[in-house]
């Protein structure tokens, strides 16, 4: 079945550090792949997204690459701020993904010092 | 834009009431709505699928008859756990896709149910 692996937590930085979330996935068919962000206290939030093999999502100074060979979409930032502290969850859409359910990793929490 | 709601945040109940979760979608209309699950250090697992004016697709294992889902409008989806216990414990969140080709989901911000 379809499933999400995201390395474990937390991972602690100092400001200014590069950032890695390696995420890799199991699915059938061409999913979609997303970073959500939850910051403390609030929802999650769309952080980028990416929905055929080799397109690269990136906002906020972060990115992450459909890599179906490796079947991963690890999520790299060049330079973390203390702003940035909060959980990851890397996700896939089930074949299709229009309106698709969404299968998630048991997310990373990122703590950057300043 | 594309903000979603939930109501209330916070709830204490005590075992075998129930409880009323609303979730909604503040700036656009919502064809389906997510109900999710998270547990302490684990993912979010999805609980049900509603579509607007039509009965809750239930992922494998979820009582349909504790957890009742009413999608009554294309901004307004609730979720009542029914008969609540300890162990029903839990965040519970929702999230609305728009539709139309669009296929991200809007999370609401969750709402931390605790069963005495």
């Amino acid at each position: 079945g379809n499933s999400v692996t995201q390395m474990e937590g937390p991972v602690t930085l100092s400001e200014e550090a590069f950032l890695t979330i390696n995420c890799t996935y199991t699915a059938t068919g061409y999913p979609s792949l997303f970073w959500y962000v939850q910051y403390p206290g609030e929802g999650l939030q769309l952080l980028l997204k990416a929905t055929k093999a080799d397109d690269k999502g990136s906002n906020k100074g972060f990115e992450a690459t459909y890599r179906k060979e490796t079947t991963s979409f690890h999520l790299e930032k060049g330079s973390v701020q203390v702003s940035d502290s909060a959980v990851y969850f890397c996700a896939l859409s089930k074949a299709g993904g229009s309106q698709g359910n969404l299968i998630f990793g048991k997310g990373t929490k990122l703590s950057v010092k300043p | 834009g594309a903000v979603v709601s939930q109501h209330p945040s916070r709830v204490i109940c005590k075992s075998g009431t129930s409880v009323k979760i609303e979730c909604r979608s503040l700036d656009f209309q919502a064809t389906t709505m997510f109900w999710y699950r998270q547990f302490p250090k684990k993912s979010l697992m999805l609980m049900a699928t509603s579509n607007e004016g039509s009965k809750a697709t239930y992922e494998q294992g979820v009582e349909k008859d504790k957890f009742l889902i009413n999608h009554a409008s294309l901004t307004l989806s609730t979720l009542t756990v029914t008969s609540a216990h300890p162990e029903d414990s839990s965040f519970y969140i929702c999230s609305a896709a728009p539709g139309e080709g669009r296929y991200e989901q809007y999370f609401g911000p969750g709402t931390r149910l605790t069963v005495t």
